[in-house]
């Protein structure tokens, strides 16, 4: 059974500080995703992530996957308030007896960024 | 560009009665997808449609039905409602399956309560 595990779950940190969402995922897979949901909105695509050692990058958000320690990052730099938002990361479980669209999505990162 | 659009927004259901969401994508995507989302959870897989007449079951489909009705519009039927299904539900639709990296766009979510 696929799993994915984010942690931390709850992050408050203040402005222009640096962390680190970390997501973690019980077997192979070479497709991961990040979303951002704001409260009560849909989910927004940050990153598509599709294959070992892929980095993207948009503004303040870096994301990069090691596929060989089955585990994603979302790197946070010089938060700002705007970024208070849950954050998701999903991984890809159609080759493990998913049917095809089938993302097991972590419990979220809930993220609140204070001046 | 409305992208994924989803009906009614709020619903309130007695148990044992029964509903369809509605939802519709103008990206002309083939495959499309429900999930539900559950408090401090992530999103499951309710059902997929790789493309229209088609239809898989996701990761939790017991209590639900669908309906691909071209393809624009793929509809979630729950025959009699149970508290258990009081959930967010969220429609989505790719382009093309997740395992070639396609990037999945949700729509804002039909928010339903069961009594």
């Amino acid at each position: 059974e696929l799993k994915v595990e984010q942690n931390p779950l709850f992050l408050s940190m203040q402005e222009g500080k640096n962390y680190t969402i970390y997501c973690n995922y019980s077997t192979t897979s070479d497709r991961l995703y990040w979303y951002r949901q704001d409260p009560g909105k849909s989910l927004e695509s940050l990153f598509v992530l599709l294959s070992n050692g892929a980095v993207k990058q948009e503004g303040r958000l870096m994301a990069s996957l090691d596929t060989k320690a089955r585990l994603s990052t979302l790197h946070i730099t010089a938060a700002v308030h705007d970024l208070s938002a849950t954050y998701f990361c999903a991984v890809d479980a159609t080759n493990y007896g998913g049917s095809q669209g089938n993302l097991i999505f972590g419990k979220g990162t809930k993220l609140s960024v204070k001046p | 560009n409305a992208g994924v659009t989803q009906t009614p927004k709020f619903q309130v259901l007695k148990t044992g009665q029964s509903m369809t969401l509605q939802c519709a994508q103008d990206m002309n995507h083939n495959s499309m997808y429900w999930y539900r989302q559950d408090p401090g959870m992530g999103l499951r897989l309710i059902y997929y449609s790789a493309s229209e007449g088609t239809t898989d079951k996701g990761e939790v489909p017991n209590g639900y039905n669908v309906s691909r009705l071209n393809k624009r519009e793929f509809s979630l039927r729950l025959e009699s409602a149970a508290p258990s299904q009081t959930s967010v539900y969220f429609c989505a639709s790719s382009d093309g399956p997740i395992f070639w990296g396609n990037t999945i766009y949700f729509g804002e979510g039909s928010w339903l309560t069961v009594v």
